[in-house]
């Protein structure tokens, strides 16, 4: 089976240009999840999808952050403009929600951004 | 609020070796999950363990063990008879129920295996 799709896996681009993630999750999970690992903050989360509805978008930085969800198998994290701070590897992850969404997340292998 | 602790940055021990992996956790809710991942260098995250909240009974797989602990909530990983493939980050996290799925994660112990 194949796991959780992430593209591209690198991306570097300059502060002020538009990136667009994108993430496939694993058929048949309902939850999916997007993470933000940096050295300063760790892992924490940006937004999670149930059924493809936005369920907390607390963790999302500031309004330069968007993302969606239009059907079961593809989401995406924009960020326009993206500005330096932004650099950090970007991990989407599905689960299962067989348990309300509590059971192990399987992870994507990550986007690197860099934003120069 | 949710918290988990690893208060373990970094870890050596020589390949052959036991080494026990901390994690302590804070939550008021009395359902909950908790889960250990790996983070190799090669950067992916891999999901190792998952515990309710109501099952404190040790886990063992293979050269891997859990003790979790409710009365000192700590959910400590222990990995024996290491070898070189051992070396990650590994990550304690933490779930709790009713309606929030996210996971709250610990910031990592660097192991390192020394062949």
């Amino acid at each position: 089976d194949a796991g959780v799709i992430q593209s591209p896996r690198h991306e570097v681009t300059e502060m002020g240009q538009e990136v667009t993630l994108r993430c496939k999750p694993i058929s048949g999970h309902d939850y999916l999840f997007w993470y933000r690992q940096t050295m300063m903050r760790g892992l924490e989360l940006l937004i999670y999808f149930n059924n493809n509805v936005p369920i907390d978008d607390s963790g999302m930085p500031e309004d330069r952050f968007s993302a969606k969800m239009p059907n079961a198998s593809f989401s995406t994290l924009k960020i326009q403009p993206s500005e330096p701070r932004d650099s950090a590897v970007y991990f989407c992850a599905s689960s299962l929600g067989r348990d309300r969404g509590l059971d192990e997340q399987f992870f994507g292998p990550g986007t690197r951004l860099t934003v120069l | 609020a949710q918290k988990v602790t690893q208060a373990q940055t970094e870890i050596s021990v020589v390949e052959k070796e036991d080494v026990t992996l901390d994690c302590v956790y804070e939550t008021r809710d009395t359902t909950y999950y908790l889960f250990w991942y790996k983070q190799p260098p090669s950067g992916e995250l891999v999901f190792l363990i998952r515990r309710n909240s109501f099952d404190e009974q040790n886990e063992i797989s293979g050269r891997y063990s859990w003790n979790f602990q409710k009365s000192t909530s700590s959910f400590n990983f222990t990995i024996t008879a290491s070898q070189v493939v051992d070396s990650a980050v590994y990550f304690c996290a933490l779930q709790i129920n009713f309606g929030n799925e996210k996971l709250t994660f610990g910031t990592g112990t660097r192991l390192t295996i020394i062949p």
